[in-house]
């Protein structure tokens, strides 16, 4: 199957500080890519779509200006979480879908390894 | 408001026997319900997809239902082996999806 790279696995910071993490498509093109973010125990909460070369959606109650997001090419968008609180500790995960297969009517997500976030 | 809805609680069973998991949901009519596997500390995998007007989908070991006037799908895995320890995810959608909070399966030897 298609995968998907997430980088870093595990990031540590300072309250403050901002933090990017990266999500890249490695063998497909993919318009579109996913943010989710999840708590212990609990779903996956989609956070924004990023689009290819145009400005991500967010969802009802993601702060735009806290969650940055840039989808500069069809492999790559990058999540930068900007002046990082404790409460912003989480699994932040990444997917992404595969345009020439979603023509064909394959709509799976394949998602990224996620990133563990803690912020001190 | 749309719901999905998977037994919060862990599903024990022992190795071998069919394990079946539950995701049921409202105010939806999908066109798709995907069933997602995922360990501890990484993102889901993708596991089966299935259509509206499927009411079954099998792949290897695992089965998967689609009752949509229950509005109801169920995931089997047959013979199963303590490496089919993980929580199970279903999700609804077609370019986004939504994903119930998943139920985990532990296998014992």
């Amino acid at each position: 199957g298609a995968v998907v790279s997430q980088h870093p696995s595990r990031v540590i910071c300072k309250s403050g500080t901002s933090v990017k993490i990266e999500c890249r498509s490695l063998d497909f093109q993919a318009t579109t890519m996913f943010w989710y973010r999840q708590f212990p125990k609990q779903s996956l909460m989609l956070m924004a779509t990023s689009n290819e070369g145009s400005k991500a959606t967010y969802e009802q109650g993601v702060e735009k200006d806290k969650f940055l997001i840039n989808h500069a090419s069809l492999t790559l968008s990058t999540l930068t979480v900007t002046s990082a609180h404790p409460e912003d500790s989480s699994f932040y995960i990444c997917s992404a879908r595969d345009i020439v297969r979603a023509g064909a009517g394959d709509t799976e997500a394949f998602f990224g390894q996620g990133t563990r976030l803690t912020v001190v | 408001s749309q719901k999905i809805e998977q037994n919060s609680e862990a599903l024990n069973i022992q190795e071998g026997k069919t394990a079946t998991l539950t995701c049921n949901y409202t105010n939806y009519s999908p066109a798709y319900l995907q069933w997602y596997r995922q360990d501890p500390g990484r993102g889901p995998v993708f596991l089966l997809l299935i259509r509206e007007n499927e009411k079954e989908k099998r792949k290897e070991r695992l089965k998967v239902t689609f009752d949509t006037t229950l509005k109801q799908s169920l995931f089997h895995i047959t013979a199963s082996q303590p490496a089919d320890s993980a929580t199970y995810l279903c999700a609804l959608g077609d370019s986004t999806l939504t994903f119930g909070k998943g139920t985990m399966l532990l296998v014992s030897p």
